[in-house]
């Protein structure tokens, strides 16, 4: 069955500090993976995906499939980064998610 | 704003009421889909349409729910007898193509009493 964890409900750090939001999946197919952003009372948005393995917002996340993992990096943490975020797998050819439970990210100044 | 637009913002009734949702999607998205979401959860699938059609539907979409697009425009999502288990965030997005970025509604916070 599909499932995605994050084990971390809140992660604070200092303004500058390296964050990391871990995110593990199960799936027994080819995984494509999200991560989505959500500010304080705005949407839900699209943060990055792993297949245009691109920096966005100065995050990163790479997918390992030994690991089944896909944490969301980034080395130095701006107060405007804080906000809820969510790992995503999508399953199948449309936009069909199966969300982890998201981590809170407090930057402190 | 042009972005997903769903409407009413909060809902509160009462315990066996019937409550209707409405779904705007981005225009020239043809596909949208509805997401519930519960307190310290991540939202979790309940429905897919292509214009009209509804394609796939959640185990979660129990037989008190129904989802409409009628003419491939705007959606609704009605819960017919609410119970308290459906309070929840009713998120709806749509997407240009099935696996194009999805974009999000603000949601539509249920409160069943």
């Amino acid at each position: 069955a599909q499932r995605v964890t994050q084990p971390e409900k809140l992660l604070s750090v200092f303004k500058g500090a390296p964050v990391e939001l871990k995110c593990n999946y199960s799936y027994s197919g080819s995984p494509e993976l999200f991560w989505y952003v959500q500010y304080s009372r705005q949407r839900l948005q699209l943060l990055l995906r792993h297949i245009s393995r691109e920096s966005i917002k100065g995050f990163t996340a790479d997918l390992n499939k030994g690991e089944t993992s896909f944490h969301l990096k980034k080395p130095f943490a701006q107060e405007e980064d804080s906000a809820m975020y969510y790992c995503a797998l999508r399953v199948g050819n449309f936009n069909k998610f199966y969300f982890g439970s998201g981590t809170k990210l407090n930057v402190k100044p | 704003d042009t972005g997903v637009s769903q409407d009413p913002r909060h809902k509160i009734t009462k315990r066996g009421q019937n409550v209707t949702f409405r779904c705007d999607p981005i225009s020239e998205h043809n596909r949208l889909y509805w997401y519930r979401q519960t307190l310290g959860q991540g939202p979790e699938f309940l429905t897919y349409f292509q214009n009209e059609a509804q394609l796939e539907k959640s185990r979660l979409l129990s037989d008190r729910f129904s989802a409409e697009r009628p003419k491939g425009s705007f959606s609704t999502l009605e819960i017919q007898r609410t119970e308290q288990g459906d309070s929840a965030m009713y998120l709806c997005a749509s997407s240009l193509a099935p696996d194009y970025e999805a974009f999000f509604g603000q949601g539509t916070r249920l409160t069943v009493v």
